[in-house]
């Protein structure tokens, strides 16, 4: 997986509930993202980083935010677990000074998450 | 909004055909174009790059990107049943961001 992990892989929790997941390279990538993926919805980019500490949203942010300290990990944060945020959480990685591979992306293994 | 389309399948061919993957796109200054495998419970994998209007070849696998037309496939030569996954489009965004159609389900059978 390029050098991408995630932790937790699986998280079950309870409705009203932080939850942290981490994604962590070794790949010096300097973009980073979260994507979240549900039948009948595909993949949709939820928060993503083009830097330390320079982070932006996506699509379907509301309800999550993200934090970047180091180059190596980016953080998503659930501040509150819904039920409607229970799916499977990809982080991918990508490096923009790449011109011949311009915007390949290399996903991590994922996180399965279930509110309950 | 951005959208890319693909037809969700199933598609099922039987081994040693031509699989063929289709997906459109709705903006016409996208850039780049990228074709994903994912196999059930596994993230996706890049299998396919490509930025210019033509083919572009790499094994049994075979892009074809029209900016023309919007329109952006894949042909899987001798399809093998490990060649049995969901493949996904993906263009990329203004964020640098990818927008992933649905993904067309192949089923190769032996």
């Amino acid at each position: 997986d390029a050098g991408i992990t995630q932790s937790p892989r699986h998280k079950v929790t309870e409705t009203g509930t932080p939850v942290t997941l981490r994604c962590h390279q070794t790949e010096n990538h300097r973009y980073m993202y979260w994507y979240r993926q549900d039948p009948g919805h595909g993949l949709r980019l939820i928060h993503y980083s083009y830097g330390v500490k320079d982070t932006d949203k996506g699509e379907v942010s509301d309800g999550y935010s993200v934090s970047r300290s180091k180059t190596e990990d980016f953080l998503l944060t659930l501040e509150s677990a819904t039920s409607s945020q229970t799916s499977v959480y990809f982080c991918a990685i990508s490096e923009p000074w790449d011109r011949e591979n311009k915007d390949e992306q290399f996903f991590g293994p994922g996180t399965r998450l279930t509110v309950l | 909004q951005k959208e890319v389309e693909q037809n969700s399948g199933p598609l099922s061919v039987p081994e040693g055909a031509i699989a063929s993957l289709n997906c459109t796109y709705s903006d016409r200054g996208s850039q780049s174009f990228f074709w994903y495998r994912q196999y059930s419970g596994k993230s996706p994998e890049l299998i396919m790059s490509i930025y210019s209007n033509g083919d572009k070849e790499d094994g049994r696998f075979t892009a074809q990107l029209n900016k023309a037309s919007q329109y952006v496939s894949l042909l899987i030569r001798d399809s093998q049943p490990s060649d049995s996954a969901t493949y996904l489009c993906a263009v990329g965004g203004s964020q640098g961001n990818l927008i992933f159609g649905k993904g067309t389900k192949l089923s190769v059978k032996p």
